[in-house]
């Protein structure tokens, strides 16, 4: 069955780097766009990246732009999400999302990040 | 950017009941409207793409219509586990968005 597994949140400071990164299997990841999805603590969802089957476009929100990077190993199965210079607004569940008729349609278990010093 | 406000923002019904869900847009997302279903500390879920296309293994209780700006997410008759929060989200244009989200609550 479809299953995608999100590792690499946790606590970090303000101004400081993490990688997420979300592990696919049970379909064929290399046929997929994939998404990067976060939800602020009681707040509703956030699209955040999108990246293509084969890696080659990116798609980013205006909050993250220039200090997120999506990317991909499709021989890995495996989604990422580089974020740089990271801010106290950045606290959020972050979901990976396989991309399907234009949708999401399933989801990893989502992961913490929590921004504080 | 293309910005779905959905009403209302807290619904109060009985199991049985039906249940209309509205996400208007700003401007026009063609049929690209999507809904989810969100319980507490789980994943989204997604109900319905293509305005009106259930997704796999969704009851038929679950319908959507609507195109253009106005879309109608409808429950027939709610059974206790669909009390839960539930968000449109549109692909049109970039940035893709979601509506802020509609809170389903038993009465």
């Amino acid at each position: 069955q479809v299953q995608m597994v999100e590792f690499g949140g946790g606590v970090v400071q303000p101004g400081r780097s993490l990688r997420l990164s979300c592990a696919a299997s049970g379909f064929t990841f290399s046929n997929h766009a994939m998404n990067w999805v976060r939800q602020a603590p009681g707040k509703g969802l956030e699209w955040v990246a999108l990246i293509s089957y084969d890696g080659s476009n990116e798609y980013y929100a205006d909050s993250v732009k220039g200090r997120f990077t999506i990317s991909r190993d499709n021989s890995k199965n495996t989604l990422y999400l580089q974020m740089n210079s990271l801010r106290a607004e950045d606290t959020a569940v972050y979901y990976c999302a396989r991309d399907q008729h234009l949708s999401f349609d399933y989801w990893g278990q989502g992961t913490l990040v929590t921004v504080s010093s | 950017e293309i910005v779905l406000t959905q009403s209302p923002a807290t619904l109060s019904l009985s199991p049985g009941e039906r249940a209309t869900l509205s996400c208007r847009a700003s401007q026009s997302v063609s049929s690209n409207l999507v809904w989810y279903q969100q319980k507490p500390g789980q994943a989204p879920r997604l109900l319905i793409y293509d305005a009106s296309n259930r997704a796999t293994g969704i009851p038929a209780r679950f319908s959507g219509s609507g195109s253009g700006t106005d879309f109608t997410l409808t429950i027939s008759s709610l059974e206790p586990e669909d009390f839960a929060v539930y968000y449109c989200q549109q692909r049109t244009n970039w940035p893709i968005t979601f509506g802020q989200g509609t809170r389903l609550e038993i009465k």
